[in-house]
């Protein structure tokens, strides 16, 4: 499959412990962005990574961080988690050298925190 | 700071009725403006954007900078229309990131 993949789909955690959810790109595209999505609310942008490097943040805190890798896959990890990270995170890929380019979403991860 | 707002968080119509899913944003600039829809058990996907100015599905969407609105509209819904509807802008901060609105869930009735 060439669209955007996410893993896990669906994952169950304790509050205070670590989490990573992964996100393989789209082919062709080098820019992915993670988005925080609360039962009931539109998606939250948490960061976004171009060239292995963080290229803009929303406001989330520092326990959240990622990585992109040279292949343009990424990871999202949760340190310390709450129960207020509960949430759908999404994973999302486009191309930054496109002029108005499109971003397409995964499926999502689920995460529960319990 | 960029916003964008959804008051209805349900509409509910019969099939053939007209449909009118609201989107008010707040931006200093000229954004971009996006209509993304999720079918049930589907990814979120783009429907239309406003720099193509094209009918996807029957939706349009015009911009309109003056009230600063961006309102997807149907003259005849469909059953298949049911889904959750999000507005989402994209400003031009150096990275190109989506603001959305708290969605709309559209409910098209036999």
């Amino acid at each position: 499959e060439t669209g955007v993949t996410q893993s896990p789909t669906h994952l169950i955690k304790t509050r205070g412990q670590q989490v990573t959810l992964r996100c393989s790109s789209q082919s062709g595209h080098n820019t992915v962005s993670w988005y925080q999505q609360a039962l009931g609310q539109g998606p939250q942008f948490i960061f976004q990574y171009y060239r292995e490097e963080e290229n803009g943040r929303g406001n989330f805190p520092p326990r959240f961080s990622g990585l992109q890798f040279p292949n343009y896959s990424s990871e999202l990890n949760v340190n310390a988690l709450e129960l207020d990270d509960s949430a759908l995170y999404l994973c999302a890929s486009s191309s930054i050298q496109i002029m108005n380019t499109e971003a397409f979403f995964g499926q999502g991860t689920r995460l529960t925190v319990v | 700071a960029q916003r964008v707002t959804q008051p209805e968080k349900l509409l509910s119509v019969f099939k053939g009725a007209p449909v009118e899913l609201k989107c008010n944003y707040s931006y200093s600039g000229s954004p971009e403006l996006f209509w993304y829809v999720q079918y049930s058990r589907q990814r979120l996907q783009l429907l239309l954007r406003h720099i193509s100015r094209e009918s996807i599905k029957g939706f349009t969407a015009d911009l309109n900078k003056g009230e600063t609105s961006f309102h997807l509209k149907k003259p005849f819904a469909q059953e298949e229309d049911s889904a959750m509807y999000y507005c989402a802008l994209r400003g031009h901060s150096g990275y190109s990131t989506l603001t959305f609105g708290k969605g709309t869930m559209l409910l098209v009735s036999p």
